[in-house]
Parts: structure tokens; C-alpha cells; sequence
């Protein structure tokens, strides 16, 4: 049972340069979400998507663009990556938030370094 | 805004020596307070989910109280599996999906 699967777990990239990171749940979960941590400041959401077909904007999405591929599946793009970019970048599932103890399941992130 | 703060940032204890871990919260309207574990390398962990002032959930060496200003973590006898950093969270009843997380803090149980 692999839960919440992401890919890549490095990366480094160059000012301006594009990536895209992927995500997939096997827990046939609704909802998922994107998050960055950063020291000393606490896991900040990016984007998420309460369900297959829709995404909505979290606290930082400036630089960042989503896409549900279908309910397992959620990547990340950056378009032109920046150094404010260096982060470790985690994604979680949930069965849905508005009726369950909202447990989030993490996968086991990507360290990402921007140049 | 909500707000987060977690003491104290580290924490070192010998083994089968107990404390409890701080998260103060400003929300407005508590949904939800979540507590995390994270190891090196890894993902958040789920702990507890509590929802009203003098709730309480135990998991192993683990209890977790809540008031209407904070949330306790209570270790009992630690062991040094339970080194770990431990995240607090809380959701607001207002806004959108967003979970407001504390930055951690660092517990290293020392055998």
C-alpha cells in the first residue's frame, strides 16, 4: 500500500527553468493538496484541489500552476523557477475534508534547489 | 489572521523522562487542531485531531489536551523511536481548505 507517491525526491534547477512535480494517491481519496516548507516558517499550502476537476488557490500560489489529472493523480508546475522557489515541496491526500477527522496523508516530499 | 506558535523549538530529554510540548492558536472559530509528527526526510505524520476545549486523545506515550488558547503534547516515558519533530495545526470554521501549521518542535530522546 505505497498511500502518497512523489516524484522526483531531488532536484536542481536553474533560475528560469521549468519543472513539473508529480503526485499520486492510491487511497482513492478526494482531495489533495500541495504544500512548501521552509525553516522557520511552517508548512504553507500552495494550491489544492477538493475534488477531481477542480483546484483553487491556497496562501502561495504566485509561481506555481496545478493540474488534477484525475482523482489519483495532481501535479505541480513551475513555469520559470526562481531561487525564492528552494523549498521542499510536499503532497497530501484526504477522503474529504468536510466529513472526516480531516487526517492528511503526506507523501515523502521533494527537495527542491533553484539556482 | 490565524496564528500558530509552538514551544518550546527543540527539546532534549533522557529516556523515561516526561514533558509536554506547547501550540498556542489565534483563530477565529476552531474547527480543528491537528498534531503531526515528522521525521528526517519524511512526510508529516497524522497524530490527533481535537475540536473542543477539554477534549483529550491518547495514542501510545502520546495524550494531547486542548484549551481555548492551546493545545498540549503530553510524553509519558519517552523512547528514543518517539524522537521526532511534532507539528501543531489548526483549521478556522471561515475560509477556504487552509490549514495554519506552527513550525514544529524538535524532540530528541536521548537513550
Amino acid at each position: 500500500n505505497a498511500g502518497v507517491t512523489q516524484t522526483p525526491k531531488f532536484q536542481v534547477l536553474k533560475t528560469g527553468q521549468s519543472m513539473t512535480l508529480q503526485c499520486a494517491q492510491d487511497m482513492n481519496h478526494n482531495s489533495m493538496y500541495w504544500y512548501r516548507q521552509d525553516p522557520g516558517m511552517g508548512l504553507r499550502l500552495i494550491y489544492y484541489s477538493a475534488s477531481e476537476g477542480t483546484t483553487d488557490k491556497g496562501e502561495v500560489p504566485n509561481g506555481y500552476n496545478v493540474s488534477r489529472l484525475n482523482k489519483r493523480e495532481f501535479s505541480l508546475r513551475l513555469e520559470s523557477a526562481a531561487p525564492s522557489q528552494t523549498s521542499v515541496y510536499f503532497c497530501a491526500s484526504s477522503a474529504d475534508p468536510d466529513l472526516t477527522n480531516e487526517k492528511l496523508f503526506f507523501g515523502s516530499g521533494t527537495q527542491l534547489s533553484v539556482l | 489572521e490565524d496564528q500558530v506558535t509552538q514551544s518550546p523549538e527543540a527539546l532534549r530529554l533522557q529516556e523515561g523522562e516526561s514533558s509536554s510540548l506547547n501550540c498556542s492558536y489565534t483563530v477565529s472559530g476552531l474547527r480543528g487542531l491537528f498534531w503531526y509528527r515528522q521525521d528526517p526526510g519524511k512526510g508529516p505524520e497524522f497524530l490527533f485531531t481535537l475540536y473542543s476545549a477539554g477534549e483529550e486523545k491518547e495514542k501510545e506515550r502520546l495524550k494531547a489536551t486542548l484549551t481555548k488558547k492551546e493545545s498540549f503534547l503530553h510524553i509519558t516515558a519517552p523512547k528514543p523511536e518517539d524522537s521526532a519533530t511534532y507539528l501543531c495545526a489548526v483549521r478556522s470554521n471561515f475560509g477556504n481548505e487552509k490549514l495554519t501549521f506552527g513550525t514544529g518542535t524538535r524532540l530528541t530522546i536521548i537513550p
